[in-house]
């Protein structure tokens, strides 16, 4: 079992919705990661946040919103989305930035 | 951002064989390699860290070399339940972070 929780699981949402994804660990680790993967591709990075604060911010989207709450919590805020945009998202965590990553089992978004 | 290549496959490998692929960094300045390992649908797993002198984990060997700058990772004894795909994962320091290879999909056959 994974010990970094995403949820949901499952989105779907239209191209004017608002919606969020949800990650949690609680291993003590200070680096948390969102990844965007699709079909046949390896993760793409999106956002880093080392000690809750943003590190890297890979050129996306200002309809993806990053928020990190507290040291065990990582958002995703989501709006007006793209079909594009589908794919799954995949919350990352590690001990420091750039250590051996753990992942959760992703949130797979369609956007219609 | 520098490279992290690998041959996509796939690999068909009977059951029981030994295979090994290799990955292929272009950071001289590389600092911790790893893989992982992707089943269909679901999160990548860490299978392994690779240290300098090598590393083994049961049927899983992995190899760093520095001068001619690629990991390895061999899988002996291959089993049906080792069919993924396998993601090499540089870490070039600083502000390169963590770069992904595309994959190599491993299918072992019966």
């Amino acid at each position: 079992d994974t010990e970094v929780t995403q949820t949901p699981k499952h989105l779907v949402m239209g191209m004017t919705n608002k919606k969020s994804l949800k990650c949690e660990q609680h291993m003590g680790h200070r680096a948390m990661y969102w990844y965007k993967q699709k079909a046949k591709k390896p993760p793409e990075l999106m956002f880093v946040y080392s000690y809750e604060k943003l590190s890297i911010n890979e050129s996306v989207p200002s309809r993806f919103s990053p928020e990190c709450p507290n040291s065990s919590l990582l958002n995703l805020h989501l709006h007006a989305l793209q079909p594009e945009d589908s794919a799954l998202y995949l919350c990352a965590s590690s001990q420091v930035e750039a250590g051996e990553l753990f992942f959760g089992e992703g949130s797979r978004l369609t956007v219609l | 951002r520098k490279e992290v290549e690998q041959d996509p496959g796939p690999f068909n490998v009977p059951e029981g064989a030994t295979v090994a692929f290799n990955c292929t960094y272009s950071n001289s300045a590389s600092q911790s390699f790893f893989w992982y390992r992707q089943d269909c649908r679901k999160e990548p797993k860490l299978l392994m860290s690779v240290y300098s002198s090598g590393n083994e984990d049961g049927r899983f060997t992995a190899q760093l070399n520095r001068a001619s700058q690629y990991i390895s990772l061999l899988i002996r004894d291959s089993k049906l339940s080792d069919s993924a795909t396998y993601l090499c994962v540089v870490n070039g320091g600083g502000a390169d972070g963590l770069t992904f290879g595309k994959g190599t999909h491993l299918i072992i056959q019966p």
